[in-house]
């Protein structure tokens, strides 16, 4: 494990269910993010939690509803999802104005919307 | 906001043979450049990085170096090994108001032939 644990590895979800995805870090980081990761595009930053508190939503569908209750647990709430949506769903974590600066990401979520 | 062009999209060699990949990004205020490493089915792994005080960094095989004139890095990789093989991401970290965050190229697959 690299401190960044994602659950569930794996998703298959009706495109009327609801379901949550979580990342848990142990580093003492006190930034973390989620990215969407699909087969032909970057990784694309969805949104950016700083000390606890949303600094970034971006231009992300009402569908997926982050959640950061603690500088430890991130989560991602889903819910009337597209196909389109099946993607791999990283968490990373970083300390947000020290050095290191880079991220610590999770094994990620491999989400299927049928 | 932060703009990162990363080429080669693919890239195959011979083992043995050096790999090449180059960034630019588009924020001059950057000071902070990674580069990630993903295996077929695993997390993104930081592999090097280098701050924008510094122009070159080596790690035994793996070396970056960074021109903030022109807003370019590199990787490069000597005397690859079939293990070498994935897809690697550059990122540039600025300051995105009121966090920092970072933004990634397009990735980079590397293939290395035995």
């Amino acid at each position: 494990e690299t401190g960044v644990t994602q659950t569930p590895r794996h998703l298959v979800m009706g495109m009327t269910n609801k379901k949550s995805l979580k990342c848990e870090q142990h580093l003492g980081h006190n930034a973390m993010y989620w990215y969407k990761q699909s087969a032909k595009k970057p990784l694309e930053l969805m949104f950016v939690y700083s000390l606890e508190e949303r600094v970034e939503n971006n231009s992300v569908p009402s569908r997926f509803s982050p959640e950061c209750p603690n500088s430890s647990h991130l989560f991602l709430h889903l819910h009337t999802l597209q196909p389109e949506d099946s993607a791999l769903y990283l968490c990373a974590s970083s300390h947000d104005r020290e050095v290191p600066y880079g991220y610590t990401f999770g094994s990620g979520t491999r989400l299927t919307v049928v | 906001g932060e703009n990162v062009e990363q080429h080669p999209s693919t890239l195959s060699v011979q083992e043995g043979d050096s790999a090449v990949i180059k960034c630019t990004y588009s924020d001059s205020a950057s000071n902070y450049f990674p580069w990630y490493k993903q295996e077929l089915g695993k997390r993104p792994q930081l592999i090097i990085d280098i701050r924008s005080n510094v122009g070159e960094k080596k790690d035994q095989r793996i070396a970056v170096t960074l021109n903030k004139t022109a807003k370019h890095f590199s990787l490069h990789i000597t005397e690859t090994q079939p293990e070498d093989s994935a897809v690697y991401f550059c990122a540039a970290r600025y300051s995105g108001g009121s966090n920092y965050k970072l933004t990634f190229g397009k990735g980079t697959l590397l293939t290395v032939n035995p």
